[in-house]
């Protein structure tokens, strides 16, 4: 299967502060998806987006397919943003990274 | 609309011992995935129903895991006998279409369920 790399491991965040987190992977994905992990284990798809800019509030993702990047950013951070992120892309099933684990502090 | 829901949240057995883990996907999805993630590893994928079939079974460990659709509704993994190594969460997943099966516009995003946290003593 696909190799995929999440960067940073690890990011702890002010309130309010912005961040950019990156998934890397090592082959032509037909399928992307970006989760949030809260503190009760659940996944939350956040986006789908195989290719493109897309926004929901806060949260926006970029996918640059020719390149097998993707970024998620997050503006304005809360303390309800905390867990844990994964990538995950698909050529026929998902293949996650190892999530970036997010603290935002008060 | 009803998301995907798994049963139980959490099950605490012991080393030698049979559990059941249930998945219910979301209403007309044909679509069932089931995934891991053992302690300090990545999710991992372990199988793919499409309707009552298996597409893709490759990522199941080994021949103490048997998962199984009658029907094409709700899954079942069963682990027989479970060892400590399967200690972890796992993760059900549905979709209405899958990558290459001509479905468009997001139709093969995976949901996932809330997952069970399995614990072997």
């Amino acid at each position: 299967g696909i190799q995929v790399e999440q960067s940073p491991p690890d990011l702890i965040l002010q309130e309010g502060a912005n961040s950019t987190l990156r998934c890397n992977f090592s082959d032509s994905v037909n399928n992307l998806q970006w989760f949030h992990q809260n503190p009760w284990g659940q996944l939350i798809n956040l986006f789908y987006i195989p290719s493109g800019t897309k926004q929901n509030g806060r949260l926006s993702a970029t996918t640059v397919a020719t390149e097998r990047y993707s970024l998620l950013y997050i503006s304005s951070s809360q303390t309800t943003d905390s867990g844990v992120y994964f990538c995950a892309g698909t050529v026929y099933k998902l293949s996650f990274g190892a999530g970036t684990t997010v603290t935002v502090r008060a | 609309e009803a998301g995907v829901t798994q049963f139980p949240s959490h099950s605490v057995i012991e080393k030698g011992q049979t559990v059941t883990l249930r998945c219910d996907p979301i209403s007309g999805h044909d679509n069932l995935y089931w995934y891991r993630r053992v302690m300090g590893k990545e999710i991992k994928f372990l199988l793919h129903f499409v309707k009552e079939s298996k597409q893709d079974e490759s990522g199941m460990p080994n021949n103490r895991f048997l998962a199984e659709r009658t029907g094409g509704t709700y899954s079942t993994l069963k682990v027989q006998p479970a060892e400590l190594e399967d200690s972890g969460v796992y993760f059900c997943a549905s979709s209405q279409d899958f990558v290459g099966s001509g479905g468009s516009g997001g139709t093969d995003t995976q949901y996932f369920g809330p997952g069970t946290r399995l614990t072997v003593l």
